[in-house]
């Protein structure tokens, strides 16, 4: 099995900050990683899939990067709306999740 | 607009079984590429895909569990059902069933639905 793992596990922001959340795979996944935020008591929301595309209606300050083993998603400019947890994902077999990342108000 | 919405007992027994009814909208799970999976996230925890079947009934499931799961579709009633057998307080947690766009990411869910396992 394919295990995800992200760091930090918390990351604490202040609003205009930044922020770059690394996933690393255990094997090679190409580009089959998406990235989603999900809010308390919500389900997950789709932002970024094959590593960089953007869904549609997501803001273009959430960028997605990397290939193989190593990726990045980056907020260029924290907004309120976007303290949440952040979760990548692989789908080159199967689906795993990585454990999450919790972005909070610093 | 796909809508997808998960619906079962909030409460089970150590040792029932569950039974998890996802209904959908918005899309047909016959068409080439579909699919219908299922998603557990235990309170304060992370997300842990469980199964999935595809639109050629195919069935897919996470190694850990596969011995007590079991994923159904019934494409003329729009509804996927997956049972898990065996039923543990750590099976505790938030059920939720999302759509699987063709190129293989989960881009519709449901709203989730919170089973506890206790005597």
């Amino acid at each position: 099995d394919i295990q995800m793992t992200q760091s930090p596990s918390t990351l604490s922001a202040s609003v205009g900050d930044r922020v770059t959340i690394t996933c690393r795979a255990s094997q090679s996944i190409g580009s089959w990683l998406a990235w989603y935020q999900q809010k308390p008591g919500k389900a997950p929301n789709l932002l970024i899939y094959m590593a960089s595309t953007l869904e549609s209606g997501v803001p273009s300050r959430f960028r997605g990067s990397g290939s193989g083993t190593e990726f990045t998603l980056t907020i260029s400019s924290l907004q309120p709306d976007d303290f949440a947890t952040y979760y990548c994902q692989q789908y080159n077999s199967y689906w795993t999740f990585g454990q999450g990342t919790k972005v909070e108000i610093k | 607009q796909i809508t997808l919405k998960e619906s079962g007992p909030t409460l089970v027994k150590p040792t029932q079984t569950l039974t998890l009814t996802c209904t959908f909208s918005g899309f047909s799970l016959s068409i080439s590429g579909v699919g219908v999976g299922w998603i557990r996230q235990p309170p304060g925890k992370a997300l842990e895909w469980l199964a999935l079947i595809y639109w050629d009934d195919g069935e897919r499931y996470t190694s850990s569990l596969k011995n007590r799961l079991t994923i159904t579709k019934d494409t003329s009633k729009n509804n996927v059902v997956l049972t898990m057998t065996n039923m543990d307080p750590v099976d505790t947690a938030t059920y939720y069933c999302a759509h699987r766009r063709g190129n293989g990411v989960f881009d519709f869910w449901g709203q989730g639905t919170l089973v506890t396992v206790s005597s």
